[in-house]
């Protein structure tokens, strides 16, 4: 398994602004995902992270509005950006360790636009 | 495209009784998990399922998966109100970045 260390655990932020949620993992892992999930709704993946390039955005979804940096292979970074209270959401950050084995899972961030 | 149906979406239950959630899945996929999540909480991961037949049990759970009728069960034994929480089930996507694609989720909750 993983040990993945998701910040901030919860945020209120003003329209407008922008938030960088952060994700760190203490070994190293193969995969780096970013979902978004509505209060009692399914998970939506938001983009794959890729070490070292631009990540793989899934229709929807756009780097202008959610930027995702992964420098190296334990952590990422996903930014949103120009917030709305649509922005509100839970946002998770996952991981596969390696190739065709489980997603673990951050504990999430919670974020609240007013 | 690869899309993932769960059902019930809501179920609850009396502890003591017996209950199956399903998961069809709409194209070919060689892997298929099941995730708990309970309210306010990240999701835990309950069962991999890799080839046909295959099955798992942990305490009152116990997962399954046709891959030839694209089903996997989740079958509740003797509820107890600790299983409260939202399962999802989730199966790879067979492109090059191997996704998963999830269910709705089920909501179970198990009454006294």
């Amino acid at each position: 398994s993983a040990v993945i260390s998701q910040k901030p655990s919860r945020d209120i932020c003003q329209r407008g602004t922008s938030l960088t949620i952060q994700c760190q993992v203490d070994s190293q892992v193969t995969m780096m995902f970013w979902y978004r999930q509505q209060p009692g709704q399914s998970l939506t993946l938001i983009a794959t992270a890729n070490q070292g390039s631009e990540a793989t955005y899934e229709s929807g979804f756009v780097i202008d509005k959610f930027p995702i940096s992964r420098p190296n292979l334990t952590f990422s970074t996903l930014t949103v950006s120009n917030m709305s209270p649509e922005d509100s959401s839970i946002y998770l950050c996952s991981v596969v360790i390696q190739v065709n084995t489980e997603a673990f899972f951050g504990q999430g961030t919670r974020l609240t636009v007013v | 495209e690869l899309k993932v149906e769960q059902n019930p979406l809501f179920l609850s239950m009396q502890e003591g009784k017996n209950y199956t959630i399903y998961c069809n899945y709409s194209t070919t996929s060689d892997r298929l998990y099941w995730y708990r999540q309970d309210p306010g909480k990240s999701l835990e991961s309950l069962f991999v399922l890799l080839s046909n037949g295959a099955v798992k049990q942990e305490g009152r759970l116990m997962a399954s998966l046709d891959t030839k009728a694209r089903l996997s069960t989740l079958h509740i034994t003797a509820a107890v109100h600790d299983l409260s929480a939202t399962y999802f089930c989730a199966v790879v996507y067979a492109g090059n970045n191997r996704k998963l694609i999830w269910g709705l989720g089920t909501s179970l909750a198990v009454n006294p």
